[in-house]
Formats: C-alpha cells, structure tokens, sequence
C-alpha cells in the first residue's frame, strides 16, 4: 500500500509565524505536491516537485516556499504565516510517468489555523 | 474559464439508491485523463476511477461507474445502491496530455449525504 503521511493533522500558529508543514511518502515517487483545499474552492495547487531538489510553481505560490532534499520528502514553508493561510493542506505523490492514467496519492491532510 | 464544473455543493439519497454526481471539463486537448476521487471526513482523498479521453467503454470499479460522454464534455459518476459509508465530498479532476506526469486540475467537488 503506499503511505503518504503529513507530519501534524492539526496545526495552530500564530500571524508571522514560520510554519513548516512536512509531507512523507514511502514509494519511492519522483513527483510530490503540495495542494490547499477551502470551501468552495476545491484543491488548488500550490508548488510540485519532480525530482530532489526540483520544484515547480502552481497555480497560488505567493507566500509559501518549499523544499525537497531527499526523495521522500517534500516540505511547504510558510515564512510568515498570515490569517488568509487558513486552510487544509494536502500533500500528494505520483510516479513520474508520461502516462495519463498515473493517479495521485494522497496524505491526510493538515488543518491549518492561523490565528 | 473553469476546466472543472461540479455544478451540484450538495446531493441527497437514500440507502441503496443510485445517485450520479455531474462533472463536465472544458479542454482543447484531445488527449486526457479524468478521475474522481472521494474525500471523507477523514480528510484522507481516495482514487475511485479513470476514464481515458479514447477509452472506448465507460469506466467501472465495482459500484462505481462513469458516464462518458466525450461531445458533451461531462463525465458523471454513479454510485450504484448507495450506502451509509458513501457519505463524503466528491471531487472530479482532469489530467490533459500537455500536462502528463504533473498535477491535476480539480472541481470545486460535490457533497454526497447518504440516510438510511
């Protein structure tokens, strides 16, 4: 089975705090992604990476960074955490495949409250 | 433009009822990929199906099936004889073929209530 976990379920900081959301998976996949999900909004990519120390902007960057320095992990950085950063964070993985059916695995998500 | 639309925020049925969750996509692409995937409360999101953009036969896995069709652009999802533990939010979401190997672009998902 693969297993993509998110290092906290819930998290609470406070505006202008650096938060560091971490993300494992243990399939050895080349691809791993950052998403926020809120109401309405459905998920929204943030930042991808392909491979260690590759990443690649998606669609809401603004205000996070990330890192990836070994294969399994992937971390999303919040260098000063603001309210409007409320959210749900999900982590996903896929292989890295030209295939369109490679489907995305997902970890349990990161409540995020930023007070 | 949105390239996901999940029209319906809420569905209701009964157990052992069918219920079809809409999604249509918009793309220029003639080669992609669509999934859904189910989100519990939980938070976890499980893949549930794919259908191929030349895939000849609607999708199945077991009580779920995808309804295909390609002129239309919208490729709905049935759940067959509902039951309790289908409860969830529903998400659609699209591959194209430019974009293989990268992310997925996701509907604004649809909350299935199941009551028995």
């Amino acid at each position: 089975d693969v297993k993509v976990t998110q290092s906290s379920r819930y998290l609470v900081k406070r505006t202008g705090e650096k938060v560091f959301l971490e993300c494992v998976q243990d399939m050895d996949h080349e691809n791993m992604f950052w998403y926020r999900q809120d109401p309405g909004l459905g998920l929204r990519l943030i930042y991808f990476s392909y491979d260690v120390k590759m990443k690649e902007k998606g669609d809401i960057p603004e205000g996070y960074s990330v890192s990836r320095e070994k294969k399994e992990r992937f971390s999303l950085i919040l260098e000063s955490a603001s309210t409007n950063q409320t959210s749900m964070y999900l982590c996903a993985s896929s292989f890295e495949t030209s295939g369109l059916k490679e489907t995305q695995y997902f970890g349990p998500g990161t409540r995020l409250l930023v007070l | 433009a949105q390239k996901i639309t999940q029209t319906q925020p809420g569905m209701f049925v009964q157990e052992k009822e069918a219920v079809t969750l809409d999604c249509t996509y918009d793309t220029s692409d003639p080669s992609y990929g669509l999934f859904w995937y189910k989100q519990p409360s939980s938070g976890e999101m499980i893949f549930l199906i794919y259908q191929g953009s030349y895939d000849q036969q609607n999708a199945t896995e077991g009580r779920y099936s995808l309804n295909f069709q390609k002129a239309r652009k919208s490729a709905n999802l049935v759940i067959s004889a509902s039951q309790l533990g289908d409860s969830a939010m529903y998400f659609c979401a699209m591959r194209e073929e430019n974009q293989a190997g990268t992310a997925l672009i996701f509907g604004k998902g649809t909350t299935l209530s199941v009551s028995s």
